[in-house]
């Protein structure tokens, strides 16, 4: 079956440079939500799209932006990055079923 | 607030044992639960969903139930063994579609 893809699985940057991480939903669904997970931490809501639109948003720094496209993939953007943001950041994705299904996560190092 | 809370933090325990673990939320205005689990480094596992309108979910050795009035989830474990080890995590959805995580709770089973 489908799974939410997530790309790259594993990212490293060096401090002040710019990330993009990609999320590609299940197929028919049409929210899309982000999570970080530092080391050792419960994974904290970011942000979320319903139907490219925007619908919440969590604890999100303002150096970060995100969208949804028209084929419902979403993109994370980071910029200035700092050596905190190293984490795993998930996405997320549901449907009509509200079966949510996870990524398997891309894992960002930030030296 | 919607706040998602799961007792113990952390639990471990010898192989064969029963066990339960616990979740509670703050809004009973939830869509649904869902119980994952999380080894380390990688991506969440969802193991059982539970709609508002169902009392519990069966899988294998895994039983999660669900009393929206008193905003609680358990999730029964029966007969663990060490490759149980992981953290487990109780995700709410509410019916703003917003979703919120407990903090987890890391089971350790021993040989």
């Amino acid at each position: 079956a489908a799974g939410v893809i997530q790309s790259p699985r594993h990212l490293i940057k060096e401090k002040r440079e710019t990330a993009t991480l990609k999320c590609y939903p299940i197929p028919r669904h049409d929210t899309v939500y982000w999570y970080q997970q530092g080391p050792g931490q419960d994974p904290q809501f970011l942000i979320s799209f319903y139907e490219k639109m925007q619908s919440d948003k969590g604890s999100i720094p303002d150096r970060f932006s995100a969208q949804q496209f028209s084929d419902y993939h979403s993109e994370l953007n980071m910029s200035s990055l700092e050596l905190g943001d190293s984490a795993l950041y998930f996405c997320a994705s549901t449907g009509e079923d509200y079966g949510y299904t996870f990524g398997s996560g891309t894992r960002l190092t930030v030296v | 607030k919607q706040e998602v809370t799961q007792i113990p933090a952390a639990l471990s325990v010898p192989e064969g044992e029963n066990l339960v673990l616990n979740c509670s939320f703050t809004d009973s205005a939830i869509y649904n639960l869902q119980w994952f689990r999380q080894d380390p480094g990688k991506g969440l596992t969802s193991l059982l969903l539970i709609q508002s309108s169902q009392r519990e979910q069966t899988s294998g050795r895994l039983n999660a139930s669900l009393d929206k009035s008193s905003g609680r989830s358990t999730l029964y474990i029966a007969a663990s063994q060490p490759g149980d080890s992981a953290t487990y995590l109780c995700a709410v959805v509410y019916n703003n579609n917003d979703m919120r995580f407990g903090a987890g709770t890391r089971l350790t089973v021993k040989p």
